[in-house]
């Protein structure tokens, strides 16, 4: 399918387990992102892509790690997730060239921390 | 820094009414800026953005929105509501390049939910 899709779209899994949640997008976009949706707060960046092989930080980056060795791939993985990591995971892409281009945004992933 | 504020964490309005929702920015240079709708249980999408070409920016599902600089606002208005308007929504800033800011990073509101009564 085209667009940007995310999986697994619910995911519960218990305290100091590792966890990965797959971002894919068909768009060959250069930029990808990983924002956090909590009540209260919105959403909160946690980790950049410019291109492949390039990351960076965000806002909220702590018990969270990326990589992306392919364009359309982008996986985020909490390496031992935490309570506080309950929350809502948006993947988005955009392309780039111009300073205002729309993020595109994936279905995102319900994960709940027990 | 950018920062985003949205006047309003739930707003319910009438079936037929005018739609309002606040959002104000903090910036030292004019921002873009962006408002996306989120449905329940989807992603979010975008309704519109403003570039600097024109104030008033016209997007998608009969929603506008006004930049006016004097007032760091950038409000969101729909003439007539309807029932399949009820959802979250967000206002977002990205700093012009130019001013040092990254093309790439979106500062996000907090979000208002609207409600539309039949």
């Amino acid at each position: 399918d085209a667009g940007i899709t995310q999986s697994p779209r619910y995911k519960i899994t218990e305290t100091g387990r590792q966890v990965t949640l797959m971002c894919h997008q068909t768009w060959s976009h250069s930029y990808m992102f990983w924002y956090r949706q909590d009540l209260g707060h919105g959403l909160r960046l946690i980790y950049y892509s410019a291109a492949a092989d390039i990351t960076d930080k965000g806002e909220v980056p702590d018990g969270y790690v990326v990589s992306r060795s392919k364009t359309e791939n982008f996986p985020l993985t909490l390496e031992s997730a935490t309570r506080s990591q309950t929350s809502v995971y948006f993947c988005a892409s955009s392309t780039s060239g111009r300073d205002y281009n729309e993020q595109f945004f994936g279905p995102g992933t319900r994960l709940t921390v027990l | 820094a950018q920062s985003v504020t949205q006047l309003g964490s739930h707003v319910s309005v009438s079936e037929g009414a005018l739609v309002l929702l606040r959002c104000n920015y903090s910036s030292s240079v004019p921002p873009y800026l962006f408002w996306y709708v989120q449905y329940p249980n989807q992603g979010l999408q975008l309704l519109l953005k403003y570039t600097s070409a024109a104030t008033l920016v016209k997007g998608i599902n009969g929603f506008e929105a006004e930049f006016k600089k004097s007032e760091t606002s950038f409000h969101l208005t729909k003439p007539s509501a309807h029932m399949s308007d009820a959802a979250e929504y967000f206002c977002a800033v990205m700093p012009p390049v130019l001013s040092g800011g990254s093309n790439y990073k979106l500062t996000f509101g907090k979000g208002t939910l609207l409600t539309v009564n039949p």
